[in-house]
């Protein structure tokens, strides 16, 4: 069975600083990973996923994520911060065919001005 | 433009009423899902169908049910037996079973039951 944990239910940074929600995770074989934002009332909305090759994944605005095998991680980062990133980050897992995806519960990140 | 849309996105329910929440989508897409979002309890997989006239039971199906008569649309049933169906519920689609998926998902904005 596959899983995924994101061990903090809110995080709080400061607008400009860097920012880190993490991810880790639990598959049989290679793992397709995700992040997905929400915004209040909203679905969600891809932002960017890992299929194979570098480690380090870019997407939508200025997100980006590390892959980690032997720590089973796939934490996002963010170099600088905006007010504007304050939403629900979902994280998850896909082992590929007819597989369903496997979401964490979320994290709220809460940039502060 | 492609998507997946769904409506109602504000609906209130009497208890013992049955709702039915609509979900379209233009993607051309095989597999269809419908999630309940709880807060504090991420998504959870009520019925999900990969094909025509087939559909299959999630983590929570009981008191909903679905049906696929058409690749576009995948309505989702909330009924009466469902005891706690406050909710924010969830549509998406992906191209699951084709060579080239890697389990992207695409999501309609939601529809916000509330049974008063």
């Amino acid at each position: 069975a596959q899983s995924v944990a994101q061990p903090e239910d809110q995080v709080n940074v400061a607008e400009g600083n860097p920012l880190t929600v993490k991810c880790t995770y639990s598959v049989s074989g290679n793992p397709y990973l995700f992040w997905y934002v929400q915004y209040p009332n909203r679905g969600l909305q891809f932002l960017l996923k890992y299929i194979t090759g570098d480690n380090l994944v870019k997407g939508s605005y200025g997100f980006e994520a590390e892959f980690n095998k032997s720590q089973t991680s796939f934490h996002l980062k963010k170099p600088s911060a905006l007010v504007s990133d304050s939403a629900l980050y979902f994280c998850a897992v896909y082992s590929g065919g007819y597989q369903k995806v496997t979401f964490g519960i979320g994290t709220k990140l809460q940039v502060i001005p | 433009d492609g998507g997946i849309t769904q409506s109602p996105k504000y609906l209130f329910r009497k208890e013992g009423q049955n709702v039915t929440l609509s979900c379209e989508q233009n993607l051309n897409h095989d597999a269809m899902y419908w999630y309940r979002q709880d807060p504090g309890q991420g998504l959870r997989l009520i019925y999900y169908s990969q094909i025509v006239n087939d559909f299959q039971k999630g983590d929570i199906a009981e008191g909903y049910s679905v049906s696929r008569e058409k690749k576009e649309s995948f309505p989702l049933t909330v009924t009466s037996a469902q005891k706690n169906p406050t909710a924010f519920y969830l549509c998406a689609s992906s191209a699951a079973g084709h060579r080239s998926n890697t389990g992207e998902l695409f999501f309609g904005e939601g529809s916000r039951l509330t049974v008063l």
